[in-house]
């Protein structure tokens, strides 16, 4: 149980151009997903936490304008890296917590996204 | 505000020596850990974690780790490693408002044949 689809799992994209990426919470509601960035051989970098029905919060830095996160149901998360630049070239990772637990409760991984901008 | 310390970028055993992954934490509210394991191109799977209960906490694939307040230390350990061990662990601690998960830098196990 407890599965988190995140599609796609790799995209190279154009310079200038937006890609979405989606986040799935395939047998459990997520009230809250979490969204996260990994450069190579790095810990995750937390961008955003995800809130269903309500705007995202995210953490010092990170632009809102840019990586926009969009939680329209309780299954369902997604971030769009707009106006894409080579640095944003990255390994994107979302994750959720099973809508009933607390911060005891571990968070589900998708498997993630591997951008490529050129 | 809560933080991880994961001492050691990376850790190399012989197949069926002892692993010691070692995870130190800061935490202004009793904290919830957790170790996570990642193999490439792949998100995070939980390998145990701790919830206030038991110190001692079992997980999957034979590790455990030991909650230790007054030394703020959740170390992941295993007795015999094995060749499919070898990946990135990450220690990991959540609490307070938002329950925020803050992840440490994660140490990369090599395992020798």
């Amino acid at each position: 149980g407890a599965v988190v689809s995140q599609h796609p799992s790799w995209v190279i994209c154009k310079s200038g151009t937006s890609v979405k990426i989606e986040c799935r919470s395939l047998d459990f509601q997520a009230t809250t997903m979490f969204w996260y960035r990994q450069f190579p051989k790095q810990s995750l970098m937390l961008m955003a936490t995800s809130n269903e029905g309500s705007k995202a919060t995210y953490e010092q830095g990170v632009e809102k304008d840019k990586f926009l996160i969009n939680h329209a149901s309780l299954t369902l998360s997604t971030l769009t890296v707009t106006s894409a630049h080579p640095e944003d070239s990255s390994f994107y990772i979302c994750s959720a917590r099973v809508a009933t637990g607390g911060g005891n409760s571990p968070l589900h991984f998708g498997n993630g996204t591997r951008l490529t901008v050129t | 505000a809560q933080s991880v310390t994961q001492l050691g970028s990376h850790v190399s055993v012989s197949e069926g020596a002892l692993v010691l992954l070692r995870c130190n934490y800061s935490s202004s509210v009793p904290p919830y850990l957790f170790w996570y394991v990642q193999y490439p191109n792949q998100g995070l799977q939980l390998l145990l974690k701790y919830t206030s209960a038991a110190t001692l906490v079992k997980g999957i694939n034979g590790f455990e780790a030991e909650f230790k307040k007054s030394e703020t230390s959740f170390h992941l350990t295993k007795p015999s490693a094995h060749m499919s061990d070898a990946a990135e662990y990450f220690c990991a601690v959540s609490g307070g408002g938002g329950f925020k998960t803050i992840f440490g830098a994660g140490t990369r196990l090599f395992v020798k044949a």
